[in-house]
């Protein structure tokens, strides 16, 4: 089944410590999305690729990085986790054609992020 | 100020009830409403999505209505089942040239109960 696909589900880090989180799509779309969502929060998108190209939200803290080596990965790497980056990262893809209005984002299971 | 808000905040109903939960939204310009379910600890699963032009649409027992004029949407949930027990978000996307960005909703946290 064509799918979205996000490892490891539960990531436990040091304070400080870089973490990378990773995900994987058989959809072939060509648009990856990077969320934080955090208890009782709406997910706040902190980045995507179009492509190869590269969208930083304004907001996202210089501490998020990702990186898109091919079509099916994106990765999302948090240089130094602090306590506050506690939360669930979700990955999302979507297939952008043009001004295509019914553009629907399918969504990985998420991986929830533990800093201690 | 582009703003989505979802009432009620939470719900709880009896399995095999029908609910329907209201989404208003403040967004120029419009480009399409979607909803959808989140279960706890997983990530947002699409139930219906709408354009301008189209004032309802079903997904199975869910079905949702979109207002325009008034921007109002909601999601109507027929015959519960003890696995609607999820958060139900809706998302409005703004048209901004050749971007468009989400504006989520908090959501209605819906509890089916046997």
């Amino acid at each position: 089944d064509a799918m979205v696909i996000q490892n490891p589900r539960y990531q436990v880090t040091q304070f400080g410590k870089p973490v990378t989180l990773s995900c994987s799509q058989t959809l072939n779309h060509n648009v990856m999305y990077w969320y934080q969502q955090k208890s009782s929060q709406a997910p706040k998108l902190l980045f995507h690729y179009y492509d190869k190209d590269f969208n930083n939200e304004a907001d996202t803290p210089d501490n998020f990085q990702s990186r898109r080596p091919n079509t099916s990965f994106c990765f999302l790497d948090i240089r130094s986790p602090g306590l506050g980056d506690a939360a669930m990262y979700l990955c999302a893809t979507s297939r952008k054609l043009g001004q295509l209005k019914k553009e629907t984002q399918y969504f990985g299971p998420g991986t929830r992020l533990l800093v201690l | 100020k582009n703003q989505v808000e979802q009432s009620p905040q939470s719900l709880i109903i009896l399995e095999g009830k029908n609910c329907t939960l209201q989404c208003n939204y403040t967004v120029s310009p419009f480009s399409n409403l979607r909803w959808y379910k989140q279960d706890t600890g997983r990530g947002p699963v699409s139930l219906t999505i709408m354009t301008f032009s189209e004032n309802t649409k079903s997904n199975g027992r869910y079905t949702a209505t979109l207002d325009a004029d008034t921007k109002q949407s909601s999601l109507h949930i027929t015959a519960s089942q003890l696995s609607d027990s999820a958060s139900y978000i809706c998302v409005v996307s703004v048209s901004a040239g050749n971007n468009r960005k989400l504006i989520w909703g908090l959501g209605t946290s819906l509890a089916v109960n046997p």
